[in-house]
């Protein structure tokens, strides 16, 4: 199975703020990465796909960027309602594997 | 729309067999390409993905579970069944079942997704 690891575990940051999360993967999944943002209580939701598109709906302010085993998601201008936590997610291969989680914190 | 509703016992005794169904609606199983997976997430831990179940019928699982479930589809009912046999409070968790519309080129992700339920394993 594929392993992916996100870091940080947590990040703190303040509204306004730029944020990086990024995500290894133990080997080669070229493009095939998936972001996504849940909140509490509620089911994930998909941001990103297939590393760098960004899914219908979601703020221009989140971007993805990576290829290969090294990727990133990038909050530009931090709101409010983005102190969550975010997931990423191989689907290059089966079974699909998921990080760890990274929990985003208000400073 | 696109929606999914999981529904199954919230609470199943140890050793027991785990039936949940996936009810959605706005999507047929029954189109080339669609896909619906199972997902599973513990109180306070990450998602980790379960069992998966394509238009044509092709089945895949979890490599460590992969001997206790089963899944299937009744395309006419637009729903999807996950089995997972002789349950373990480890396997306590929030259960969602999610779409994978396959836009091809290998492109595969979760764009819709169930409320989840929560199953506890408990005698």
């Amino acid at each position: 199975d594929i392993q992916m690891t996100q870091s940080p575990s947590s990040l703190s940051a303040s509204v306004g703020d730029r944020v990086t999360i990024t995500c290894r993967a133990s080997q080669s999944i070229s493009w095939y990465l998936n972001w996504y943002q849940q909140e509490p209580g509620k089911a994930p939701n998909l941001l990103i796909y297939s590393a760098s598109n960004l899914q219908s709906g979601v703020p221009s302010r989140f971007s993805g960027s990576g290829g290969g085993t090294d990727f990133t998601l990038t909050i530009s201008s931090l709101q409010p309602e983005d102190f969550t936590t975010y997931f990423c997610q191989q689907s290059y291969s089966i079974p699909n594997t998921f990080g760890q989680g990274t929990r985003l914190e208000i400073k | 729309q696109v929606t999914l509703k999981e529904s199954g016992p919230a609470l199943v005794k140890p050793t027991q067999t785990l039936t949940l169904t996936c009810s959605f609606s706005g999507f047929s199983l029954g189109t080339s390409t669609m896909r619906v997976s199972w997902i599973r997430q513990p109180p306070g831990k990450a998602l980790e993905w379960l069992a998966r179940i394509d238009w044509d019928d092709e089945k895949f699982y979890s490599t460590s579970l992969k001997t206790r479930l089963t899944i299937s589809k009744d395309t006419s009912k637009n729903q999807v069944v996950l089995t997972m046999t002789n349950m373990d409070p480890v396997d306590t968790a929030t259960y969602y079942c999610a779409r994978d519309p396959n836009r091809g080129g290998g492109t595969s992700y979760f764009d819709y997704w169930g409320q989840g339920t929560l199953v506890t394993v408990s005698s």
